[in-house]
């Protein structure tokens, strides 16, 4: 099987623009959770997706949004850029039922720099 | 009290030792407790879980030990090897419940070198 993809991998932006990053969970797993990983701050939660509608989200301003498709890919996008949204951005997807409901896999990140 | 502790935040082991990560939580409500592991470049892997009804968990060279009454759950690698040499998440999550989410909380991570 197939693991989480995330594209791009590497992106640079200027200060004010905006970004949509992309991920495709594993197939057959519904639920997609995103997660900010800084070396300051660590990895912390953004939201989570599942059958199309964010169930959770994290402590983060509303800049940042996202949203699932029909086929569960799920994509973020983070508005008006900050030096400080300077970040690996990871996606994680989840079966979330049976006895695996619980774990979550993530792919590569998307590395985004802000300049 | 939606915090995880980790500790050390690095260490070294030399080869063939024993490498022993530790984490804390307050939230008793947590009920999903797993280890990642990520290596330079790459997402966190999942690496070994356990559920609080169990005081311990083994897989190969990996095992987690829970203390519920503490709230504390630690790694231990055995036979430690250079290829473990990485950097060790610990996390938490809620109970997903219904159409309800659990989200990971995680530790801040410990570098882990081991030493030929």
């Amino acid at each position: 099987k197939a693991g989480v993809t995330q594209t791009p991998r590497y992106l640079i932006k200027t200060r004010g623009q905006q970004v949509t990053l992309s991920c495709s969970p594993i197939s057959g797993h519904r639920s997609v959770s995103w997660y900010q990983q800084t070396p300051g701050q660590g990895l912390q939660f953004l939201f989570e997706y599942f059958s199309e509608t964010q169930r959770n989200k994290g402590n983060f301003p509303g800049r940042f949004s996202g949203r699932q498709f029909s086929n569960s890919r799920s994509e973020m996008n983070v508005s008006t850029l900050e030096l400080g949204d300077s970040a690996l951005y990871l996606c994680a997807s989840s079966l979330k039922s049976g006895s695996t409901a619980y774990e979550q896999y993530f792919g590569p990140g998307t590395r985004l720099t802000v300049t | 009290q939606q915090q995880v502790k980790q500790s050390p935040q690095s260490l070294i082991v030399q080869k063939g030792g024993i490498s022993i990560i530790n984490c804390a939580y307050e939230n008793t409500a947590f009920d999903y407790f797993p280890w990642y592991q990520q290596f330079p470049g790459k997402g966190p892997a999942l690496l070994i879980a356990i559920r609080p009804d169990v005081s311990e968990k083994k897989e190969g060279r990996f095992t987690i030990s829970f203390n519920k009454s503490a709230k504390q759950f630690s790694l231990h690698i055995m036979d430690s090897q250079p290829g473990d040499s990485a950097t060790y998440f610990c996390a938490a999550m809620s109970p997903v419940v219904s159409s309800n989410t659990g989200k990971l909380i995680f530790g801040q991570g410990t570098t882990l070198q081991v030493k030929p």
